[in-house]
């Protein structure tokens, strides 16, 4: 059974530039969160989706966005990249009742040079 | 606001030594507290939970109860392993807004 699946590991990117992140998340799982972790941190919430919609969102700027599609699958788009963007991006899956716990996948490690 | 407060690490401890990571938090009504665990180069999986006060979750030989009257969320192992080398995080998640906030982390080195 594959859990959450996150593409691409690793990406290079100049400052200015933009990104885009993509995650598969656990079968059975229809709610996505995304969570931003600086290095030697703790993650940070993003955005959450279900139902193709953003339904929660911490504290980050317009230049985060992200899309839901159909079969649940999620993408996190970064627009006008900073070199404070670098971190490790992380994809989370649930159930309904998001109670049990989120599932992750391992991740993309964004550099911004 | 909300917030998830660890102790700093990098903890050592040897093989077979007890463990204890001490996290408390700050929320409003009664968030659901949870700790992952990272391993080098992963992604977080999840260790163990509990969503009620007096609840003691477990798993792999880690408990942690949660005490609503410290606002704590300690996570203990009677005789850690040299394979339990990681990095603990404590988080909890505000049922209403279905969101994980994390402390920021403690780093276990288990020596042999």
């Amino acid at each position: 059974d594959a859990g959450v699946t996150q593409s691409p590991t690793h990406l290079i990117k100049t400052r200015g530039q933009q990104v885009t992140l993509r995650c598969s998340p656990k079968s059975g799982h229809d709610t996505v969160s995304w969570y931003q972790q600086a290095l030697g941190q703790g993650p940070q919430f993003i955005f959450q989706y279900y139902e193709e919609e953003e339904r929660q969102r911490g504290n980050f700027p317009d230049r985060f966005s992200g899309h839901q599609f159909p079969n649940y699958s999620s993408e996190l788009n970064v627009n006008a990249l900073l070199l404070g963007d670098s971190a490790l991006y992380l994809c989370a899956s649930s159930g309904r009742d998001r109670v049990g716990g989120y599932t992750f996948g391992s991740g993309t490690r964004l550099t911004v040079v | 606001g909300d917030s998830v407060t660890q102790m700093e690490g990098p903890v050592t401890l040897s093989e077979e030594a007890f463990l204890t990571i001490n996290c408390t938090y700050t929320a409003t009504g009664y968030p659901s507290l949870f700790w992952y665990v990272q391993y080098p180069g992963e992604g977080l999986q999840l260790l163990l939970k509990a969503t009620k006060a007096d609840d003691k979750g477990s798993n792999k030989g880690f408990e942690a109860t949660y005490r609503k009257e410290t606002t704590s969320f300690h996570l203990e192992k009677g005789s850690v392993q040299v394979s339990d080398s990681a990095v603990y995080f404590c988080a909890h998640m505000d049922t209403g807004r279905r969101a994980l906030t994390f402390g920021s982390g403690t780093r276990l080195q288990v020596q042999p």
